[in-house]
């Protein structure tokens, strides 16, 4: 049963537009969520995190907004690029009990010029 | 800056052959663990260490050993290989503290992997 639950598998969106990443998680012992960045033939690098405390944080035209109620959280792509196109990741962790960082199933992003 | 380095970058075996993925980090970061990356169903954790000689199981560790001597070291292997065991694998490092102090994970390029 994966723990942290992601869509749309895939996305397309054209260049300016606005990209929406959502994920949804069960255990409420996660305290820190953060968005990794895939490239084609290259490991994920750390995008933009978030802890539960905060409900909005953003970086450039990377936003994660996060609602801890709904045990949802999503990142948002402003004037989305074709540069963006990459696989996104969120994932999830406990950071003061367990080091183990789970990941949703991934979302691959194509931005057309 | 090697990072996290993964040898050898492509790999392919036959059924019930056995094979070490190597896995070097030059960050001195306590933390290591390795992920396999299919299709659909993003990255799930094979297995994990916190340091030199302490490891545990991540989600899918059935079919794969793992070591850890060396803070720097972390081989995985493969001791029967299997179809479904096809798959790109990755390691990943980082301070314990990395992760509430924002760094994440530092992985390395993935290792690729072919049973036949």
């Amino acid at each position: 049963q994966q723990q942290v639950k992601q869509s749309p598998q895939s996305l397309i969106v054209q260049k300016g537009g606005i990209s929406i990443i959502n994920c949804a998680y069960e255990n409420t012992a996660f305290d820190y969520f953060p968005w990794y960045q895939q490239f084609p033939g290259k490991g994920p690098a750390l995008l933009i995190a978030i802890r539960p405390d905060v409900s909005e944080k953003k970086e450039g035209r990377f936003t994660i907004s996060f609602n801890k109620s709904a045990k949802q959280f999503s990142l948002h792509i402003m004037d989305s690029q074709p540069g963006d196109s990459a696989t996104y990741f969120c994932a999830a962790i406990e950071m003061d009990c367990s080091y183990k960082l789970i990941f949703g199933s991934g979302t691959r992003l194509l931005v057309r010029p | 800056n090697a990072g996290v380095t993964q040898t050898p970058k492509f790999q392919v075996l036959k059924t019930g052959q056995s094979m070490t993925l190597q896995c070097a980090q030059d960050m001195n970061h306590e933390y290591m663990s390795w992920y396999r990356q299919d299709p659909g169903m993003g990255l799930r954790l094979i297995h994990y260490s916190v340091g030199a000689g302490i490891t545990d199981q991540g989600e899918v560790p059935n079919g794969y050993n793992v070591s850890r001597s060396t803070t720097e070291d972390f081989p995985l292997r493969l001791l029967s290989a299997a179809p479904s065991q096809t798959s790109v694998y990755f390691c990943a490092s980082s301070y314990l503290s990395g992760q509430r102090q924002g760094y994440g994970y530092t992985f390395g390029s993935g290792t690729r992997l072919t049973v036949v």
